[in-house]
């Protein structure tokens, strides 16, 4: 089956840095990937779309100067999160989709980063 | 500052039993459904999905039903096991501008609590 690996898997940082989380699609090319966010108890909330080779579209509310997204290759696809605070920290799930083609929709989701700021 | 902490509703199922699952859409245009497991800590993991033109689709020991008349989809889990227990996510998928297929938007989630 599809996988979907993100790295790393936890990170802490100290308030202000930047971190950049990676989503890669390992056996599948992947034209546009998603990134989640999902705070403790809560469900996955959608923040941005990136199709390959094009900008990000950020849902309402999400800021695209804070939450950075490069998706430059069909397998590959990067979160930063810039300035974090400790408000940002947060569990950060990528997902992906394959390339045209199949009839059926397929997302494949990765197992998430762990981010504490501090 | 602090979010406020949320508790996900709990379903307590002993070991053996059915589990019944509920979720509430919101969007009257979503076509296509899907559930997923997630366990503390890992990504959600991929049950069983249905299109809107079907109301009901078994997989292995689970079955998902919808109700588009009311908006509503459930999961029912047979022979619940220990293994099972893990929050469960509803998600639609929406129509949007941005994107010819629509974007998936997760309810709120179930936590499933299997006892001995």
């Amino acid at each position: 089956g599809a996988v979907v690996s993100q790295h790393p898997s936890w990170v802490i940082c100290k308030s202000g840095t930047s971190v950049k989380i990676e989503c890669r699609s390992l056996d599948f090319q992947a034209t546009t990937m998603f990134w989640y966010r999902q705070f403790p108890k809560q469900s996955l909330m959608l923040m941005a779309t990136s199709n390959e080779g094009s900008k990000a579209t950020y849902e309402q509310g999400v800021e695209k100067d804070k939450f950075l997204i490069n998706h430059a290759s069909l397998t590959l696809s990067t979160l930063t999160v810039t300035s974090a605070h400790p408000e940002d920290s947060s569990f950060y799930i990528c997902s992906a989709r394959e390339a045209l083609g199949r009839e059926a929709y397929e997302q494949y989701f990765g197992p998430g980063t762990r981010l504490t700021v501090t | 500052g602090e979010s406020v902490g949320l508790h996900l509703p709990t379903l307590s199922v002993q070991e053996g039993d059915n589990s019944i699952i509920n979720c509430a859409y919101s969007n009257s245009a979503s076509d296509y459904f899907i559930w997923y497991k997630q366990e503390s800590g890992k990504g959600p993991q991929f049950i069983i999905d249905i299109r809107s033109n079907m109301d009901k689709r078994q997989g292995q020991r689970v079955t998902v039903l919808l109700n588009k008349t009311v908006k509503h989809l459930s999961l029912q889990i047979a022979a619940t096991q220990p293994g099972d227990s893990a929050v469960y996510f509803c998600a639609e998928l929406v129509p949007s501008w941005a994107d010819s297929w629509g974007k998936l938007q997760f309810g709120a989630g179930t936590q499933v609590v299997v006892t001995p």
